[in-house]
């Protein structure tokens, strides 16, 4: 059974700072590995997805890694801003197009 | 044009009441979830359909039936509803349920609260 886990659970950083979000999955036979922004009392938004052949995606400020073989993932936030607050959730693709969340990490950037 | 659309956007309602939740997504896809994010925001997933056949059935109560007239909804229907069940309620679609590099991510409907008193 898929077990995703990201660290840390909450985080309060100044705006500019580069910070980085953690993500470990239990299985490592996945199809992809996604990162989700949700805001409060709001939907989620797929900021990155990463396939299971790639080990990198990019996107603006964003970047994310996957080494699958060690169950890892992270997400880099360059230069962050007061809009970046919000939660970030680690999603693990399966079989069946199963997906399994994580716990997510509660970002506040402070001005 | 909404993508993935639900209704309605809140819910409140009495404990033992029977509610439906609807989803609908117009972007042809094959497939469509239903997840549950509890008080601590877990989200979780319930049901998925593929061209309106169950193919995930997570552990959910019999007192959740999830109903697909068509590809293109998904609506999911409680019986008895219960305090526990006060959640947000999210539906998604994706192409294809089949892993691979184009056919699997999935896009999310707004989310439904439901809270029951």
């Amino acid at each position: 059974k898929q077990e995703v886990t990201q660290i840390p659970a909450a985080l309060s950083v100044p705006e500019g700072e580069n910070l980085v979000l953690n993500c470990s999955f239990t299985d490592s036979a996945i199809y992809n590995l996604q990162w989700f922004r949700q805001d409060p009392g709001k939907g989620l938004t797929s900021l990155l997805l990463i396939q299971s052949s790639q080990r990198e995606q990019t996107s603006g400020r964003l970047n994310a890694s996957l080494d699958k073989s060690s169950g890892r993932s992270t997400l880099y936030i360059a230069a962050s801003q007061p809009g970046d607050s919000a939660t970030y959730l680690c999603v693990a693709t399966g079989g069946g197009n199963k997906l399994t969340f994580g716990t997510g990490t509660q970002l506040k950037v402070e001005l | 044009d909404t993508a993935v659309s639900q209704t309605p956007k809140y819910l409140v309602t009495q404990m033992g009441n029977d509610k439906s939740i609807k989803c609908e997504q117009n972007l042809g896809h094959d497939t469509m979830y239903w997840y549950k994010q509890d008080s601590k925001k877990f989200l979780k997933i319930m049901f998925s359909y593929n061209n309106k056949e169950l193919i995930i059935n997570e552990t959910v109560p019999n007192r959740f039936s999830p109903k697909s007239p068509d590809k293109a909804h998904l609506n999911l229907h409680i019986n008895s509803l219960e305090l526990g069940d006060s959640a947000v309620y999210f539906c998604a679609s994706s192409q294809d349920v089949r892993g691979g590099a184009s056919y699997n991510e999935q896009f999310f409907g707004p989310g439904t609260r439901l809270t029951v008193l």
